[in-house]
């Protein structure tokens, strides 16, 4: 039921791009973002809902594809503050959040 | 603004012996969770509640306890901690949206526990 999360880990250079992947076996409601920074609490990023709408952070965009159940988190012109861990959280059955392993992100100047 | 706060932020254990963690949101949310956090295992869902007086299995309840008394409180309750219950566990809440989708989810600062 966890959702699968790849890549693992990325590793930037300041003004690079990212894509993290987050895939679900199960259909979903919602997918959710958050980023963790070490030792801190996780905290959140974006909601994806069925029939497109978004909310959430301004500078990161991401998609979600409701046939695969599948979602993208695209990070660009990355800063030295976007390194964290990120987890997607699916919402597979209502009110029940499923988080992935994480992605280890380290921007690095 | 304090938001969910959890209590102990750290506790260690002996095998056997019982404890429980206090999470406390001042939000008005319906929703509460409680997640462990394992080097590379991401979160994982050990029970959760959809509203006062109910409460629900997740991914691994097993060892687990928890009550839901009060709208604002969601308590975890270890009956005889073993080690494989070391730890980080957070408590998160949310609230719901006018569709459904449940809204973001605000976690606490986590609760550190170790079993000796």
């Amino acid at each position: 039921q966890q959702p699968v999360q790849s890549p693992q880990a990325v590793i930037l250079r300041e003004g690079e791009d990212a894509v993290i992947n987050c895939s679900s076996s199960k259909a979903l409601y919602s997918v959710h973002w958050y980023r963790q920074k070490h030792g801190e609490a996780p905290v959140f990023l974006m909601i994806l809902l069925k029939g497109g709408e978004q909310k959430g952070h301004e500078k990161i965009s991401a998609s979600f594809n409701e046939k695969k159940q599948q979602s993208s988190l695209y990070l660009t012109a990355s800063q030295l503050s976007y390194s964290g861990t990120y987890f997607c959280g699916t919402e597979q059955d209502f009110n029940k959040f499923y988080f992935g392993s994480g992605t280890k992100l380290n921007v690095k100047p | 603004n304090a938001g969910v706060t959890q209590t102990p932020k750290f506790r260690v254990l002996k095998t056997g012996q019982s404890m429980t963690l206090l999470c406390a949101q001042d939000m008005n949310h319906e929703y509460m969770y409680w997640y462990r956090q394992d080097p590379g295992m991401g979160l994982r869902l050990i029970h959760y509640s959809v509203g006062e007086g109910t409460t629900a299995k997740g991914e691994v309840p097993d060892g687990y306890n928890v009550s839901r008394l009060k709208k604002q409180n969601f308590l975890l309750g270890l009956e005889s901690a073993a080690p494989s219950q070391t730890s980080v566990y957070f408590c998160a809440s949310s609230y719901s949206t006018s569709g459904l989708n449940t809204g973001e989810l605000f976690f606490g600062e986590g609760s550190r526990l170790t079993v000796l």
